[in-house]
């Protein structure tokens, strides 16, 4: 069964500094894409980033940045020159490719200090 | 280009009764999907429609059934509420060629 796992409930990081969110999965299919999410207190949920499982280089969209370790099974999400817009709810998803279902962590709530 | 639309963004309900909630695609969108989000916790699947009818389906209850309409908008009902289905509903589309999930901003339910 496909599993996400954040372990990380809360992060705090100062202003202008990288933090680093990990995310491991579990699944046997070998074709799976990752996602993270984020979720300001408006609730809406924004796509930050995407890693096809047959991808050989880490996918990068600004200041975002997937750390993809596919023997470990991790997608760790790196935020670089953090912003205090940066402070919301980071969600780690994995696509069934098959089935088009997502299947979603329980969250790392991120916090930047000015 | 309006993104995915939801509505109502927030409704109260008691216990026993039955709501319907909806939802409009992305524009180009073919496919919509809902999750339920209670507090503090990931969105978990509920089910997802294509061609007006639902393909697949996570573990909830039949008292959540959905329906889509040819115009691709959607609805999520759900009869004989209980407390635990006070949540935040998630509705997102995708296109034809599936890839990343584009959500609404959602519909908090809360159930006294």
């Amino acid at each position: 069964a496909q599993k996400i796992t954040q372990t990380q409930p809360g992060m705090f990081v100062q202003e202008k500094e990288a933090v680093t969110l990990d995310c491991t999965y579990d699944t046997s299919d070998p074709s799976y894409g990752l996602f993270w999410y984020k979720q300001p207190s408006s609730g809406e949920m924004i796509f930050l980033i995407y890693q096809g499982s047959y991808d050989q280089q880490n996918a990068t969209e600004g200041r975002y940045s997937l750390n993809f370790q596919k023997a470990r099974k991790s997608a760790n999400l790196v935020i670089s020159a953090s912003q205090l817009g940066d402070s919301a709810m980071y969600f780690c998803a994995m696509r069934d490719v098959l089935f088009n279902k997502f299947y979603f962590g329980s969250g790392t709530k991120l916090n930047v200090k000015p | 280009d309006a993104g995915v639309t939801q509505s109502p963004t927030h409704l109260i309900k008691t216990r026993g009764q039955q709501v319907t909630l909806r939802c409009s695609p992305k524009s180009g969108h073919d496919t919509v999907s809902w999750y339920q989000q209670a507090l503090g916790q990931g969105p978990q699947f509920i089910f997802q429609y294509y061609e007006e009818e639902e393909r697949q389906r996570g573990n909830f209850p039949d008292r959540f059934s959905g329906h889509q309409f040819p115009n691709y908008s959607s609805e999520l009902n759900v009869n004989a509420l209980l407390l635990g289905d006070s949540a935040l509903y998630l509705c997102a589309s995708s296109p034809p060629a599936g890839g990343k999930l584009f959500f609404g901003s959602g519909t908090q339910l809360s159930v006294l």
